[in-house]
């Protein structure tokens, strides 16, 4: 079975500092890896997904992540944090063979001016 | 055009009363999602749809839960007797299903408070 954890339910950093959002999954086979961000009083969007193709993936907004089978991780980053970036984020997990996707509990990303 | 819609947007009611919610999933997208986030918690996945396949019910908390697809397209998630532990927001999201890899759309979600 697969599983997804958060590091961080609240992630605060000052506007144009490096922003770090961890993600640690858990699968049984070679997963498919998500993160979706949900900015206030709106619905959920995909910010970007790995797919086995690359293991750097570049999202919208200047984010990416990067899957690292090894520590069995995809920490979503941006160099640079921008005010518009206060938002919801969640990762999530998708097994090849399964139909559902596992979201994590998600991290709250605050930025200071 | 559009987007996955959700009806109503806010429902109130009384515990133990029955509520009923609305998906209306983006047209031609054969696969549909209920999902729950409560405050403070992640997505808890509720239930499943794919075409004319028998739904994933796995995430179901309990038989007071239940949801239908009419036609492959709009869904309706039930919830008998109400409870407190009920209010949450309920989401929905639908994909085309081409592949594991799918985006899922969110719909803006429907937020239930239970009294």
């Amino acid at each position: 079975a697969q599983s997804v954890t958060q590091l961080g339910s609240h992630v605060s950093v000052s506007e144009g500092a490096l922003v770090l959002l961890r993600c640690n999954y858990s699968s049984s086979v070679p997963p498919y890896l998500f993160w979706y961000v949900q900015y206030p009083n709106q619905g959920l969007q995909l910010l970007l997904k790995y797919t086995s193709a690359a293991t750097l993936v570049k999202g919208i907004n200047g984010f990416e992540a990067e899957f690292k089978k090894s520590e069995t991780s995809f920490h979503l980053t941006k160099p640079s944090a921008h005010m518009s970036d206060a938002a919801e984020y969640f990762c999530a997990v998708k097994a090849s063979s399964a139909s559902k996707i596992i979201f994590g509990s998600g991290t709250r990303l605050s930025i200071r001016p | 055009g559009a987007g996955v819609s959700q009806s109503p947007s806010n429902k109130v009611t009384e515990k133990g009363k029955d509520v009923e919610l609305r998906c209306d999933p983006i047209s031609g997208h054969t696969a549909l999602y209920w999902y729950r986030q409560s405050l403070g918690q992640g997505l808890e996945f509720l239930i499943y749809f794919q075409g004319n396949s028998a739904p994933d019910k796995s995430g179901l908390p309990s038989d007071r839960f239940s949801a239908e697809r009419t036609g492959g397209s709009v869904s309706t998630l039930t919830i008998q007797r109400t409870q407190q532990e009920d209010s949450a927001v309920y989401l929905c999201a639908s994909t085309l299903d081409r592949g594991p890899t799918d985006t899922q759309y969110f719909g803006p979600g429907t937020r239930l408070t239970v009294l």
